[in-house]
């Protein structure tokens, strides 16, 4: 089954803690996303990836990293610096950059 | 800026009661036009992709239509399991760092009674 999976469904973080919320996909797409969503706004990008060792900002990626060391994997970290990480981040993956993304399930993070 | 709006924000309505949700856009050049679907507490679902104007494109229940300033979903004779809250997003042409982008709208919650 060919899809894209996310970990871990919730995440509960303390203050002054990073945390690193997992993407994965078995679809052979090159491209790779992160999103944020708050109540009431729409998705807003936080990274993107077109291929393998290379990634850029979107509109928000201030207290955010990522990584792309493999194809199937984006691994998305949450540092302290994000002043308001509580949301439902969303990973998606497209063929290339230009086409559908498909997302995964979402991970919903609460910062205690 | 690209920006995204949908209306209304929420909808209610009688199971078998057509309807439409509007998505107004602008964008410096259109690639593309996306529809999702989301369920509470689930990642969106991919329903169409529109390119061009006049351009049509139907799955069960759902027809979505674009014009140069905004797409529709028509919702024929919906039914329960069509609650849901469904997106706009808008990708523009060009390269560089924006190619690829998606622009989202805020959505429209979909109630649909029986």
């Amino acid at each position: 089954d060919g899809g894209i999976t996310q970990s871990p469904k919730y995440l509960f973080r303390k203050e002054g803690q990073n945390v690193t919320l997992s993407c994965e996909q078995n679809l052979n797409h090159d491209a790779m996303y992160w999103y944020r969503q708050d109540p009431g706004q729409g998705l807003r990008l936080i990274y993107y990836s077109q291929i393998v060792n290379d990634f850029q900002k979107g509109d928000i990626a201030e207290g955010y990293s990522v990584s792309r060391e493999k194809k199937e994997s984006f691994p998305l970290t949450v540092t302290s610096a994000q002043k308001n990480p509580t949301a439902f981040y969303l990973c998606a993956s497209s063929i290339a950059d230009y086409n559908e993304q498909f997302f995964g399930p979402g991970t919903r993070l609460t910062v205690l | 800026e690209d920006q995204v709006t949908q209306s209304p924000e929420a909808l209610r309505l009688q199971e078998g009661e057509s309807s439409s949700l509007n998505c107004s856009y602008t964008v410096s050049g259109l690639r593309g036009l996306f529809w999702y679907r989301q369920d509470p507490g689930k990642g969106p679902e991919f329903l169409f992709t529109l390119y061009s104007a006049g351009e049509e494109k139907e799955k069960e229940r759902l027809k979505a239509t674009l014009t140069k300033k905004e797409s529709f979903l028509h919702i024929t004779a919906p039914k329960p399991e069509d609650s849901a809250t469904y997106l706009c997003a808008v990708q523009p042409v060009g390269g560089g760092t924006s190619y690829g982008k998606l622009t989202f709208g805020q959505g429209t919650i979909l109630t649909v009674h029986p």
